[in-house]
C-alpha cells in the first residue's frame, strides 16, 4: 500500500493567499484525521472525518480554516485568507476504524506564509 | 478535557543502552495509548500502541508499560541504535477518536 498521501509536499504563498492542501487516506480506511504541528503547540488535531462525515472540528483555529471530504479517497483543507502564523506542518492521518483505532500519517504539507 | 505530559523533553544515551520515556494522562476514560516515532522532515510512524486492558506490550526491543491506576505509561527501547535517534510521542485517546499527544521526547542514540 502506498500509505497516505499528501500534496503539495512544501508550500510557500504570501499573507492574504488561498491555501488548499490535498490527502488521500489508505485505501479502505474509515476515519480522517487533520493535525497541525508547531514548536510551540505540538501536534494538534484540526478536524476529523467518520466515512467522510465530519465528525469534530472544534479543533479548527477560526473560519479562516474549511475541510472537505467528497469521498472516501480525497480531503482537502484549506486556509483562505492566509495569515503567517497559519505557518506550520500540516498532516493528514487515516485510520481504518470501528475498532481498529491506530492512525497512519502521511508525510505531511509544510507551509510558509510570508 | 485530556491533559498528556511526557517527560523527559531530551534524552541522550549510548548506543546499547535502554531508553525510557514517560507518559502521564489526566481523563480516566482513555483506553488506547499508542507511541509514535517521526524522523526529521517525515511524518509520525506508529511503534507500538496498547490499549487499557493490557499492561504491557513488547514488539522486540521495544515495549510499553500501562498503569491505569497511576494513569502513566511508559515506552521502553532496549539495546539501542544510533537508527533510533528520533523524536518519540506518546498519546491518549478514548476509543481511537481525537488523539491527545504528549510534547515529544528528543532522543538520541550515541555510537
Amino acid at each position: 500500500d502506498a500509505g497516505v498521501i499528501q500534496s503539495p509536499r512544501h508550500e510557500v504563498t504570501e499573507m492574504g493567499q488561498e491555501v488548499t492542501l490535498r490527502c488521500k487516506p489508505i485505501s479502505g480506511h474509515n476515519s480522517l484525521f487533520w493535525y497541525r504541528q508547531t514548536m510551540m503547540r505540538g501536534l494538534e488535531l484540526l478536524i476529523y472525518f467518520n466515512n467522510n462525515v465530519p465528525i469534530d472540528d472544534s479543533g479548527m483555529p477560526e473560519d479562516r480554516f474549511s475541510a472537505k471530504m467528497p469521498n472516501a479517497s480525497f480531503s482537502t483543507l484549506k486556509i483562505q485568507p492566509s495569515e503567517p502564523r497559519d505557518s506550520a506542518v500540516y498532516f493528514c492521518a487515516s485510520s481504518p476504524g470501528g475498532k481498529t483505532y491506530e492512525q497512519y500519517f502521511g508525510p505531511g504539507t509544510r507551509l510558509t506564509v510570508t | 478535557g485530556e491533559n498528556v505530559e511526557q517527560h523527559p523533553s531530551t534524552l541522550s544515551v549510548q548506543e546499547g543502552d535502554s531508553a525510557v520515556i514517560k507518559c502521564t494522562y489526566s481523563d480516566s476514560a482513555s483506553n488506547y495509548f499508542p507511541w509514535y516515532k517521526q524522523e526529521l522532515g517525515k511524518g509520525p510512524q506508529l511503534i507500538i500502541d496498547i490499549r487499557s486492558n493490557v499492561g504491557e506490550k513488547k514488539d522486540q526491543r521495544i515495549a510499553v508499560t500501562l498503569n491505569k491506576t497511576a494513569k502513566h505509561f511508559s515506552l521502553h527501547i532496549t539495546e539501542t541504535q544510533p537508527e533510533d535517534s528520533a523524536v518519540y510521542f506518546c498519546a491518549a485517546s478514548i476509543s481511537g477518536n481525537q488523539f491527545y499527544f504528549g510534547t515529544g521526547t528528543s532522543l538520541t542514540v550515541i555510537p
